[in-house]
This record gives structure tokens, sequence and C-alpha cells, in this order.
């Protein structure tokens, strides 16, 4: 067990919906990390939080967001759901910027 | 249609031989890499870490090898057991960007 807990594990949804996936870090980790694992993608980094504020992105979609709140957990938005978008969602965290990253279980999203 | 998963580069390798695992990073910035185990339907595990100041790092049964002049890293590991059948990630975070960006992975089959 990593530390970090993901919710909901599993959440099939339908085409145009938005669904919210949330993410409690290890205790004591400021840095927060979203990527997603489809079958042909390989695991894609979406965003970074640090204590709160935004500090990297990736290929995130303008239809996605994301925040980390005051108590560090995070949550990553999704809109305007497309089939293509189903995928497992990872959210990772760590102490800092620049050290490991601990991933937790997953969100696997199926949009229908 | 039918989904077409990630062609992964595959190591086969005999239980109790040694494995040696390959990355070519893409970042010549990137100033801290990652080596992740991913088993079939949980997170990425992580193994070991190594800072671009650093040559070779060791663990328990892993190595990580780095040679920033062609910019690859390797895992290598000890007496490859059945339960280190998983694919295998490199991840770099590169430089100033903060964004840790994954590789495409290695399956590692170990027959008995």
């Amino acid at each position: 067990d990593s530390g970090v807990t993901q919710t909901p594990k599993h959440l099939i949804t339908a085409t145009g919906q938005r669904v919210t996936l949330r993410c409690s870090p290890r205790s004591g980790d400021l840095s927060v990390y979203w990527y997603q694992q489809s079958l042909d993608q390989g695991l894609q980094f979406l965003i970074q939080y640090y204590n709160g504020e935004e500090r990297a992105k990736g290929n995130i979609l303008e239809r996605f967001s994301a925040q980390q709140f005051p108590d560090l957990h995070s949550e990553l938005n999704l809109s305007s759901l497309e089939l293509g978008d189903s995928a497992l969602y990872f959210c990772a965290s760590g102490p800092n910027m620049k050290a490991e990253a601990f991933f937790g279980q997953g969100t696997r999203l199926t949009v229908v | 249609g039918e989904s077409v998963g990630l062609h992964l580069p595959t190591l086969s390798v005999q239980e109790g031989d040694n494995s040696i695992i390959n990355c070519a990073y893409s970042n010549s910035a990137s100033d801290y890499f990652i080596w992740y185990k991913q088993e079939s339907g949980k997170g990425p595990q992580f193994i070991i870490d190594i800072r671009s100041n650093m040559d070779k790092r060791q663990g328990q049964r892993v190595t990580v090898l780095l040679n920033k002049t062609v910019k690859h890293l390797s895992l290598q590991i000890a007496a490859t057991q059945p339960g280190d059948s998983a694919v295998y990630f490199c991840a770099e975070n590169g430089g100033a960007t903060n964004k840790l960006i994954f590789g495409t992975g290695t399956l590692l089959a170990v027959q008995p």
C-alpha cells in the first residue's frame, strides 16, 4: 500500500457527462501528480500541484481541470466526456517536486 | 472496433538469471530519474531513483545505472524471480519543468 488513496476505484458514465476523481496524498506529501493511462498511450502526464499551486502541466485537455485543496487532497474534473477518455487515471504524491512519487491504485473510467 | 494495446518491448528471462532493462531518455536537462514496476491492474510501484550527479545506485537486488553522455538509464535485477514479472517504466524529471515523464515501458516475463 503506497499510502495514496484514490476514489472511486471504478466509474462508468455516459458521453457528455462530467465526473470528479479524488486523490488523498500520503501524509506529509505536498506534491500531487495526475496521469492518464490508456491501452495505446502509456502513462501520460497531465498536471502537477505543489502545496496548492499548479507547478507543471502536460498534455491536459481543456475539458479537464484539477485543483489541490488546502488539506492537500486533489481532484481531477473531466467534463464533456468522450469515449476516448476511457482510461485508468492515476494520482501520485511525493514530498516535494524533485523526489520520488508514489502512486495510488487508480480510477478506472469507462465512458459508454 | 477492437482496441489495440500498446506494443511493449518484451524481455524474457529464466528464473534466477539477471535482468537488464534499458531506457533512453529524451531531455538532456533531466536531473532526476525513477524506475517503476507496474503489475497488472495496479498502480506503478517505486523501485529506485537516481540523481544526475550519480552514475550508479544500488538497492535490494536492483541497480540503476545512468549514462548522461548518451542519455541512457538501465535497471539491473539480480536473481530474477517470477514475482518480478511486470511492466517496468523509467521516468525522468525534466530539469526546471518539474514534469515527471514516463517512458513507454518494458514487459519483463520471467520463465520458471
